[in-house]
């Protein structure tokens, strides 16, 4: 079974304060790729990371960091010093190179608070 | 910047009419999906173009729902009958190729409210 779960449905933070965002992902295949999307207010899905099941090295990008480990099929997202524009809903995903399928987690809201 | 361009952006129907959504890709893209995403959850696959066929429609309730892409460009998605269960918005999404490991591009949506 392919499966994508975001267990953490909402979560509120103050500015500047860190942030992780959780990401459990169930597989057979061994060639995938995991991905994170953000969808702001506006209702756009927007690509920000995607990592392939044969690299677990972690990435940084600015604010962003993501933790892929593969021993406990998790692919986390950290924001650092979160700021009031990062309000919006993020979104874990799964591409199985079997099915050519991309699968969404139910998404994680984020709110930022000044 | 090119864009997935949708239309309209906000549908109001009454239970058993018909509504269509429009959705045209980024230019070149020869795969085109149709997502559905209720509120609360995350989106979900309706159905996948690759040119103009049909590439995986298995989660499309065909009772009510078709989806064409006649030329290989633009798309429509059509309900008929709407019912109360199918508000939700509807996302179009294009990709270069079929096998594009899944880097989808998005379009901005159309929300459909069934009264």
């Amino acid at each position: 079974a392919q499966k994508v779960t975001q267990a953490q449905t909402e979560i509120s933070v103050v500015e500047k304060e860190d942030v992780t965002l959780d990401c459990v992902y169930e597989t057979r295949d061994t060639t995938y790729y995991l991905f994170w999307y953000k969808q702001p207010p506006s209702g756009e899905l927007v690509f920000l990371i995607r990592r392939n099941s044969f690299d677990e090295q972690n990435e940084i990008s600015g604010r962003y960091s993501w933790n892929f480990q593969k021993s406990t099929s998790s692919f986390n997202f950290t924001i650092t010093a979160s700021q009031v524009v990062d309000s919006a809903v993020y979104f874990c995903a799964l591409w199985m190179d079997s099915s050519y399928k991309l699968i969404f987690g139910s998404g994680t809201r984020l709110l930022v608070r000044p | 910047e090119a864009e997935v361009a949708q239309s309209p952006r906000y549908k109001i129907t009454e239970k058993s009419q018909a509504v269509a959504f429009w959705c045209d890709p980024i230019s070149g893209h020869a795969t085109l999906y149709w997502y559905r995403q209720i509120l609360g959850q995350g989106p979900e696959l309706l159905v996948q173009f690759q040119d103009e066929s049909v590439v995986d429609d298995s989660q499309l309730p065909k009772d009510r729902f078709s989806a064409e892409r006649l030329k290989g460009v633009d798309s429509t998605l059509k309900i008929q009958p709407a019912e109360l269960g199918d508000s939700a918005m509807y996302l179009c999404a294009s990709s270069p190729y079929y096998t594009n490991t899944g880097e989808l591009f998005f379009g901005e949506g159309s929300r459909l409210t069934v009264l």
